[in-house]
């Protein structure tokens, strides 16, 4: 089976750092996605690791350690249009497990 | 180069009608998924399938859905005799191939049902 744990929301202010955790427990694991989802929006693809360290894209990095089963999404010089759903997905064979999303909050 | 198209954006169905909900792939792309949001929940998979063959149906409810994605033409999930539980957004996805390292889904929109 496949579960995936993350925050249910989180805030920061704008111009911060932010990080998200994200474990997870699956029976296969061919690597973990990282997407932002605003309100009524479609998902948007952010970041993919499959390998243990981090992968840094700009103003986001995402974290992988396939031992712990643990990932992180570190979101830096937080922007009001970062508000969103940030959502942890581990991909098995060809099909994505989504976590619930954790919903960010950017304030002034 | 679009990207994955899904129509409608928003359907209202009587309880006990059907829901056709469509979608186009990335062009390249062969291999389609459906996922279901509901409220406050997360991306539920449904169903993966590439031209003509359903590859994996496992998360998809056995009675009252179905899928296709035929040779020619869009996907369509098909929710026959709608209840009020079946109100969600429904997600498709497209990649250019299956399996492999990096193989980045791409969503289209949405579709959001609402089952009076």
């Amino acid at each position: 089976g496949q579960n995936i744990d993350q925050p249910t929301e989180m805030t920061a202010t704008e111009g911060a750092i932010v990080q998200i955790n994200c474990t997870y427990q699956t029976s296969g694991f061919n690597g973990l996605f990282w997407y932002q989802q605003h309100a009524g929006e479609a998902p948007t693809f952010l970041s993919y690791n499959v390998l243990d360290g981090l992968e840094e894209k700009g103003r986001f990095s995402s974290f992988l350690s396939r031992s712990k089963g643990y990932s992180y999404l570190l979101l830096k010089e937080l922007q009001m249009k970062d508000s969103a759903s940030y959502l942890c997905a581990v991909r098995g064979y060809s099909t994505l497990t989504f976590g619930k999303g954790t919903m960010l909050l950017v304030s002034p | 180069n679009a990207g994955v198209m899904q129509n409608p954006r928003h359907l209202v169905r009587r309880r006990g009608q059907e829901a056709r909900l469509r979608c186009s792939p990335m062009k390249g792309h062969s291999h389609v998924y459906w996922y279901r949001q509901l409220p406050e929940e997360g991306l539920k998979f449904m169903v993966y399938l590439q031209k003509e063959n359903i590859i994996d149906e496992s998360g998809m409810p056995k009675e009252r859905f179905s899928a296709e994605f035929p040779k020619e033409g869009p996907s369509i999930l098909r929710i026959q005799q709608v209840v009020r539980g079946d109100s969600a957004a429904y997600f498709c996805a497209s990649s250019p191939t299956g399996g492999g390292i990096n193989n980045e889904q791409f969503f289209g929109p949405g579709t959001r049902l609402t089952v009076l």
